[in-house]
C-alpha cells in the first residue's frame, strides 16, 4: 500500500531532550516536506527537500533540523524542544516538485513539558 | 504572499443535503489546488486534485471546481452522509518550492 509513516504517533517529552521524528515514504517521491498544525494558525510548513541531500527552509524553520541521505526517508530532528514546539506534525511527500498530488502521513502529536 | 479563506469555519446540516465547501486565494498564480480531508486525531486524506489549466474534477459524490482567476474553489458534496462528518481543508501549490499553502478548514457535520 502506498503510504507515508510517521513514527511516533504520540510523544510526550521534557524542554531540551532532542528528539527525531522520522518520516518514510514508499511511492519513490522526490519532494518531501514537514509541517505543523496549531489551533488558530493552520498548517504551516517547516522544511522541504526537492531530493536526495537537497533541503531548504520552509516558513517556520526555527528550532529544527531535517535531513534527506534516502530517497524515502525525511526525519525531523529537534535538537532542544521547547513548549512552543507543542503541536500536531506532519509529513508529506509528492512524486517531484510541483504538479503533483500531496501525500500525508498519519500525523505525530507532539507535546514538551 | 498567498492567502487561503475557507468560510465558514463550522457548518451543520441534515443527512441527505447536497452542500458546498468554498475556498477562496489572493493570487493566481497557482500550480494546482487539493481538497483534504481530516478526521479528528487523524492525518489529511487528498480527496481531489485540480491542476491549473483544469475547470474541475470528480471523485463519487465529491466535485471540486476551480475558478483561478477569481481565486475560487468549490468542493461540491452531493447527498451527504454522517460518515461526511470532518474538517475540509484547501490548499493551493504556488510553485515556489512546492509549499503547499492551507486554508484553517471548515468542520462540517452531518446530522443523521
Amino acid at each position: 500500500e502506498a503510504q507515508v509513516t510517521q513514527n511516533p504517533r504520540y510523544l510526550i517529552t521534557v524542554t531540551g531532550k532532542k528528539l527525531t521524528v522520522t518520516c518514510s515514504q514508499n511511492m519513490n517521491h522526490e519532494y518531501m516536506s514537514w509541517y505543523r498544525q496549531d489551533p488558530g494558525l493552520g498548517l504551516r510548513q517547516i522544511y522541504y527537500s526537492m531530493n536526495v541531500e537537497v533541503t531548504d527552509k520552509g516558513d517556520v524553520p526555527e528550532g529544527y533540523k531535517v535531513s534527506r541521505k534516502e530517497k524515502r526517508n525525511f526525519p525531523l530532528i529537534l535538537e532542544s524542544p521547547s513548549p512552543n514546539q507543542t503541536s500536531l506534525y506532519f509529513c508529506a511527500s509528492s512524486l517531484d516538485y510541483g504538479n503533483t498530488e500531496a501525500f500525508f502521513g498519519q500525523g505525530t502529536r507532539l507535546t514538551v513539558v | 504572499k498567498q492567502e487561503v479563506t475557507q468560510i465558514p469555519a463550522a457548518l451543520s446540516v441534515p443527512e441527505g443535503e447536497n452542500l458546498v465547501l468554498n475556498c477562496s486565494f489572493t493570487d493566481s498564480a497557482i500550480y494546482n489546488l487539493q481538497w483534504f480531508r481530516q478526521d479528528p486525531g487523524k492525518g489529511l486524506t487528498s480527496l481531489l486534485l485540480i491542476q491549473s489549466s483544469q475547470r474541475e474534477q470528480t471523485s463519487g459524490r465529491l466535485n471540486a471546481s476551480l475558478d483561478k482567476s477569481s481565486g475560487r474553489s468549490t468542493l461540491y458534496i452531493a447527498a451527504s452522509q454522517p460518515g461526511d462528518s470532518a474538517t475540509y481543508l484547501c490548499a493551493v501549490n504556488g510553485g515556489a518550492n512546492s509549499k503547499l499553502t492551507f486554508g484553517k478548514g471548515i468542520t462540517l457535520s452531518v446530522r443523521p
